[in-house]
């Protein structure tokens, strides 16, 4: 059964150095988000993507993040400067089309020391 | 504003026992999805359920969007089935992004 991958499983990382997230979507899926969850608390969207540009995004994703779809497979979150608020776990999502059922990846753990 | 309520917040059951987790949701929806975060943080779909009953296994799950609430049914609870249980839906108003409740934590005791 397809699923999306995520990598690494585990990111450590300084304050103030940038982060790429790695995400493998579902491969004849059109629509890719990411979402993160705090320890703790709930799981928060972040921003969606479709047809190589941002369809929508949250407040939490400021001028600090950016995702990108590389090439045919890949999609990443970039955070360039890091901060210890932005410890957390990350999920890569993908769906067929709008409206559709989203499936969730395993997760990245951002520790941000 | 806007929300994504679950009931109740914890729960805990002795191995054998049935439970029902509630999300209620303020605005018309255009998906619900319930899905289990196991012990190593990883998010299991488990029903695609925006209207009516399906059923898998010891999991049942029903929503009535007209009254925006949908129920989820687990019986016969193994200690597997603990962790935390999200539901989270998809606003008509913003077809792009999907909300989460808080969660109800169950936890069965063997």
């Amino acid at each position: 059964e397809p699923e999306v991958t995520q990598t690494p499983s585990h990111q450590v990382t300084q304050m103030g150095q940038e982060v790429i997230l790695r995400c493998v979507p579902i491969s004849n899926h059109l629509y890719f988000y990411w979402y993160r969850q705090i320890l703790g608390q709930k799981v928060e969207f972040l921003v969606s993507f479709y047809n190589n540009e941002i369809s929508e995004k949250s407040e939490i994703f400021d001028d600090q993040f950016s995702v990108e779809r590389p090439d045919g497979s890949n999609f990443t979150l970039k955070i360039r400067s890091t901060k210890l608020e932005d410890s957390a776990m990350y999920f890569c999502a993908s769906s067929a089309d709008r409206n559709n059922e989203q499936f969730f990846g395993p997760g990245t753990r951002l520790t941000v020391l | 504003g806007i929300q994504v309520e679950q009931s109740p917040p914890d729960l805990i059951l002795q191995e054998g026992a049935n439970s029902t987790l509630r999300c209620n949701f303020s605005d018309s929806v255009n998906n619900l999805q319930w899905f289990h975060q196991n012990p190593w943080g990883q998010l299991i779909n488990l029903f695609y359920i925006p209207s009516g009953t399906k059923q898998n296994g010891r999991l049942s799950a029903t929503t009535v969007a007209t009254e925006r609430y949908s129920l989820l049914y687990i019986s016969s609870s193994q200690t597997t089935d603990s962790g935390v249980y999200f539901c989270a839906v998809e606003w008509k108003s913003s077809a792009s992004k999907i909300i989460f409740g808080s969660g109800t934590r169950l936890s069965i005791r063997p």
